[in-house]
């Protein structure tokens, strides 16, 4: 079954220090791969998106992302966290093939960052 | 540009009643999709539609129902509603499949 794990339900760092949140996933073939992020009350934002190519991505609010097919994982990081960036964070895998939008989302990760 | 609008922002309804809402994707986009969002259940997929056809649908009861219209704007109605379906309800405008979705900010229904 196709399946998308978010090992960690919540995390806390501090403000200033790096950041590393896990995804595995469980697919027949290689599906696309996608990070959104959601603040409280609001909807999904993208971050950062792996259809194929080079293994590590740039997203927006300096996050990026390396796809690691041996493992099935897709870890989402980032150098310095900012207290902005406080919010649940959610992985998402997608069948690599047209004309199918549905994605499969995982538990999410809330982090929370202290000043 | 603007983004994808979901209204309304938030509903409260009773049990057994129907409630529909709606969502206007970005403009150009054909494809859009619903998802339901509990605290249990997490983010799932309830069907998608593209230039008005249903082309995905995810595991829900046939209470949930959804079209779209000529103009990609969508709407999702759930009859007889029941307290299970209090959540945030998302849709999700795509221009083609397999592209990045954008998200609008949800209607939050409860069901009292």
């Amino acid at each position: 079954a196709q399946s998308v794990t978010q090992p960690d339900i919540h995390i806390t760092v501090s403000e200033g220090a790096s950041l590393e949140l896990r995804c595995n996933y469980s697919y027949g073939a290689t599906p696309y791969l996608f990070w959104y992020v959601q603040s409280p009350g609001q909807g999904l934002q993208l971050l950062l998106k792996y259809f194929s190519g080079d293994t590590l991505v740039q997203g927006i609010k300096g996050f990026e992302a390396e796809f690691k097919r041996s493992q099935s994982s897709f870890n989402l990081r980032k150098p310095s966290v900012h207290w902005s960036d406080a919010a649940e964070y959610f992985c998402a895998v997608q069948r690599p093939s047209g004309g199918y939008n549905k994605l499969i989302f995982g538990a999410g990760t809330r982090l929370a960052v202290h000043p | 540009k603007a983004g994808v609008t979901q209204t309304p922002r938030y509903l409260i309804k009773t049990r057994g009643q129907q409630v529909t809402l709606s969502c206007s994707p970005i403009s150009g986009h054909r494809s859009v999709s619903w998802y339901q969002q509990t605290p249990g259940q997490g983010l799932q997929f309830l069907f998608e539609y593209f230039s008005e056809t249903q082309r995905n649908k995810g595991n829900f009861p046939g209470r949930f129902s959804g079209r779209q219209f000529s103009n990609s704007r969508s709407e999702m109605n759930v009859s007889t509603l029941e307290l299970g379906d209090s959540a945030l309800y998302l849709c999700a405008s795509s221009y083609e499949g397999n592209t990045e979705a954008f998200f609008g900010q949800g209607t939050r229904l409860t069901v009292v």
